[in-house]
């Protein structure tokens, strides 16, 4: 398994800033991805991280809106921009580890007001 | 395309008694299956997984599920439950032929009274 921290792990942000949300994996990962946890609701994928690549959006999820970094393999951002109360959410960061296994990061729990 | 249902939004045992969430998925072969577990304030854990052989599965924390084919569930099991058990569970199913990624049934919310 590997081990995924985030930063940051909690945040209380302005109606129309952005914010940037890291991803650290301890060893090289080939698949990152990017999910949203809606209060009381399920997991939402945002977008997969590619490396060296435009990372692949969802349905209903745009790059201007949710822009991605993937640098390396160990290491992802995602930025919620221009931001309104209904992205108050749980950020997680996950890492596939094959046959559709995933390992999560802690998440980032966003307030937006 | 994958998809799975959890019927029980939420559920309530006492500590001790035994526990069983339930987990329906549809799926036209034989699908990945797993159980993740949000404590309050954490990320997702994985506690156990089917790909394939035994279709009764052991996990972490005393935790067990049963993959029957013919009534397309993998239900999660405890014997006793803790009150430290209480949290959210996910069920997720993949696809062998398919994108990686699994679908995530909505939930299901343990409480446990003393």
């Amino acid at each position: 398994s590997a081990v995924i921290s985030q930063k940051p792990s909690r945040d209380i942000c302005q109606r129309g800033t952005s914010l940037t949300i890291q991803c650290q994996v301890d060893s090289q990962v080939t698949m990152m991805f990017w999910y949203r946890q809606q209060p009381g609701q399920s997991l939402t994928l945002i977008a997969t991280a590619n490396q060296g690549s435009e990372a692949t959006y969802e349905s209903g999820f745009v790059i201007d809106k949710f822009p991605i970094s993937r640098p390396n393999l160990t290491f992802s951002t995602l930025t919620v921009s221009n931001m309104s109360p209904e992205d108050s959410s749980i950020y997680l960061c996950s890492v596939g580890a094959g046959l559709n296994e995933q390992f999560f990061g802690p998440g980032t729990r966003l307030t937006v007001l | 395309a994958q998809s799975v249902t959890q019927p029980d939004i939420h559920i309530t045992v006492s500590e001790g008694a035994s526990l069983e969430l339930r987990c329906n998925y549809s799926y036209g072969a034989t699908p990945y299956l797993f159980w993740y577990v949000q404590s309050p304030g954490q990320g997702l854990q994985l506690l156990l997984k089917y790909f394939s052989g035994d279709t009764l599965v052991q996990g972490i924390k005393g935790f067990e599920a049963e993959f029957k084919r013919s009534q397309s569930s993998f239900n999660l099991r405890k014997p006793s439950v803790h009150w430290s058990d209480a949290a959210e569970y996910f069920c997720a199913v993949g696809a062998s032929g398919g994108s990686y990624i699994p679908t995530f049934g909505r939930g299901t919310s343990l409480i446990v009274h003393p």
